[in-house]
């Protein structure tokens, strides 16, 4: 049972490149979740999927956008990275009721 | 902004004291819960409390629930050295979307 799945784990972009992180899940969760941490920060919502078929913004969504693919994969695209946008994204899973949210280990990207 | 304010945003304490963090948030929430990230690692689950409890215990945790002033604490006893962590409050509303606070750094001195 592997929860949540995350990749790439690091990643090195430059100014204007761009790229997806994907994210999987196999608990049969309804809702998924982008999230960044910068350093010393707390997690802040960019993006986030409550059903299938359904994506809304978070906190932070500029720069970035989503597909829900199917109920097991969330992906969030970066079209062209800036240096701001240099943090750890994590992905995570959820469903309502007693259960806390699932996540993934964490993308580490740098843009330069 | 976010849509928890923790406070304070770092508490350092002696080993064997308690720890106490609040967490204030804005809107209407189903469940509140709070995790604990060690530097540089993920997210560990401690404790969920959903809006109609008042307050829940998990071994040396105390976690109150006040939705009349839409805050919440985090009471950890007997604090040990493997506490230090920072730790986050995140609530979810009726449309499932999860906001975190910004964070208490705890510290606990030898």
């Amino acid at each position: 049972n592997a929860g949540v799945t995350q990749t790439p784990k690091f990643q090195v972009l430059k100014t204007g490149q761009s790229m997806t992180l994907q994210c999987a899940q196999d608990m049969n969760h309804n809702s998924m979740y982008w999230y960044r941490q910068d350093p010393g920060m707390g997690l802040r919502l960019i993006y986030y999927s409550a059903s299938e078929g359904t994506t809304d913004k978070g906190e932070v969504p500029n720069g970035y956008n989503v597909s829900r693919l199917n109920k097991r994969e969330f992906s969030l695209r970066l079209e062209s990275a800036a240096p701001s946008q240099t943090s750890v994204y994590f992905c995570a899973s959820f469903n309502r009721g007693n259960s806390p949210l699932h996540f993934g280990n964490g993308t580490r990207l740098t843009v330069t | 902004s976010q849509q928890g304010e923790e406070d304070p945003q770092a508490l350092s304490i002696q080993e064997g004291e308690n720890a106490t963090m609040n967490c204030s948030y804005k809107t209407s929430i189903n469940n509140l819960q709070w995790y604990r990230q060690n530097s540089g690692r993920g997210l560990v689950h401690l404790i969920l409390i959903r809006s109609n409890e008042r307050e829940k215990h998990s071994g040396r945790l105390r976690v109150t629930l006040d939705t009349s002033k839409k805050s919440s604490s985090l009471l950890i006893t007997a604090s040990r050295a493997a506490d230090t962590a920072s730790y986050f409050c995140a609530t979810d509303d009726r449309a499932s979307k999860i906001i975190f606070g910004s964070g208490t750094r705890l510290s606990i001195r030898p």
